[in-house]
Order: C-alpha cells, then sequence, then structure tokens
C-alpha cells in the first residue's frame, strides 16, 4: 500500500463513451501525474500538476483531458477514445517537484480497454 | 537527464543476491541515481536513490562508482516476490521534471 489509490481498476469503454479515471493520495503531497503504459512499451508520462497547477503537458491529445481539483485529487476525463488508447494508466505523487523530494509514489493503475 | 543503459534481463536463484547494473556514463555533478521497480500489471515502486555515497535501506543496497558512471542495485538475499522490471533513472537534483523510465531490466528470480 503506497498511499496512493486509483478508481477503477479496470475499465472497458466503447469509442463514443466519456469516462474517468480517478486517483487519490493520502500522503500530503503536492505533485501529482499521469502516466500511461501501452503493452511492452516504457512508461510515458502525461501531465504533471504541482501544488494544483498543470507543469507538464508531454503533447497528449485533447481526448484526454486532466482535471486537479486539490493537491490530493487528480482525474483524467476521457472522450472519444481510440483502440490503440488501451493500456494502463498510472497515477502518481510526490512531495514536491525537483531533487530528492520528487521520490514518487504510484498506484496500483487502471487497466483501460477501448473498444 | 543523463541516459541510463541496462541490460534487459537477468536470472538469479532465490536467496543468493541479485546485482542489477546501470551504466550512465554521462551523468553530470547534481544528477541522482533512482531505482524503481515495476512487478507485473502493478505500478512502479520506489526502492532507493543515490548522489555519490552508497546507500542501503530494507529493500536494497545501491552502490555507486567513484566516477559516478555507472551503478549497482543489490538485492540481497532474492526471493520469487523480487522478479520484476527493474528501472536505473538519472535526473537533475534541481530541475522541475519529471522521472522518465526506460525499458529496464527484467530479473527473474528463480526457485
Amino acid at each position: 500500500e503506497t498511499g496512493v489509490t486509483q478508481t477503477p481498476r479496470h475499465l472497458v469503454m466503447g469509442m463514443t463513451n466519456k469516462k474517468s479515471l480517478k486517483c487519490e493520495q493520502h500522503l500530503g503531497h503536492n505533485a501529482m501525474y499521469w502516466y500511461k503504459q501501452s503493452a511492452k512499451k516504457p512508461l510515458e508520462l502525461m501531465f504533471v500538476y504541482n501544488f494544483k497547477e498543470q507543469t507538464e503537458n508531454n503533447s497528449v491529445p485533447s481526448r484526454f483531458s486532466p482535471e486537479c481539483p486539490n493537491s490530493s485529487h487528480l482525474f483524467l476525463h476521457l472522450h472519444t477514445l481510440q483502440p490503440e488508447d488501451s493500456a494502463l494508466y498510472l497515477c502518481a505523487s510526490s512531495q514536491d517537484l525537483g531533487g530528492h523530494q520528487e521520490t514518487q509514489y504510484f498506484g496500483p493503475g487502471t487497466r483501460l480497454l477501448v473498444l | 537527464d543523463a541516459k541510463t543503459t541496462q541490460p534487459p534481463s537477468m536470472d538469479c536463484a532465490e536467496g543468493r543476491a541479485a546485482n542489477l547494473p546501470c551504466n550512465h556514463s554521462t551523468i553530470s555533478g547534481n544528477e541522482y541515481v533512482y531505482w524503481y521497480r515495476q512487478i507485473h500489471s502493478q505500478g512502479p515502486q520506489y526502492i532507493i536513490h543515490g548522489l555519490k555515497n552508497n546507500e542501503t535501506n530494507e529493500m536494497a543496497s545501491l552502490i555507486i562508482t567513484e566516477d559516478r558512471k555507472s551503478s549497482t542495485l543489490i538485492l540481497p538475499h532474492a526471493t520469487l516476490r523480487d522478479t520484476a522490471v527493474y528501472y536505473c533513472i538519472v535526473r537533475e537534483g534541481t530541475g522541475r521534471r519529471a522521472l522518465t523510465f526506460g525499458s529496464g531490466t527484467r530479473l527473474q528470480v528463480q526457485p
């Protein structure tokens, strides 16, 4: 148990659906991240938030829309996804950005399948 | 951030020490060495990190060479539950960028 929870753990959705992934951290951290891990590929950083402000967007398509209402919660809103978006979506948090305060703690992930 | 090179896979016998190497020959003075692991279909787990000195915690030891161009993660008594992909990551200590994961080393602990 890392103190980072993600729901749902598994999600199947059609290409016309809208769904949201939720991440919550109970560690008092200020920074939160979304990563994508496709089959047989390295982790890809998608978004970074620090103190609720987005600090990094790694050219992620607009069909992925993050939301960070406070430092403890992070959402990833999904709409009109493609089958190639099927992947494990991981949330992480760290005390801060930069330096050794950036030890990241990961949630268990949401396994997404787009049909 | 400096690039790292790790062998794609390694085997280790249960109960023996697992020594996982990482080359980071372009590391600069303010870059830390981090190790994470990912057990199949789970989120990555932080193991240990260091700057210059060797480090030890309850999970592992990190040995960094004097020139800092390579490091070794040591799991002193590997168990079957240590079977995972191990990632060596080098990043700047003062930058504001997040960690970048490469392909890692797939460690298979054999019974």
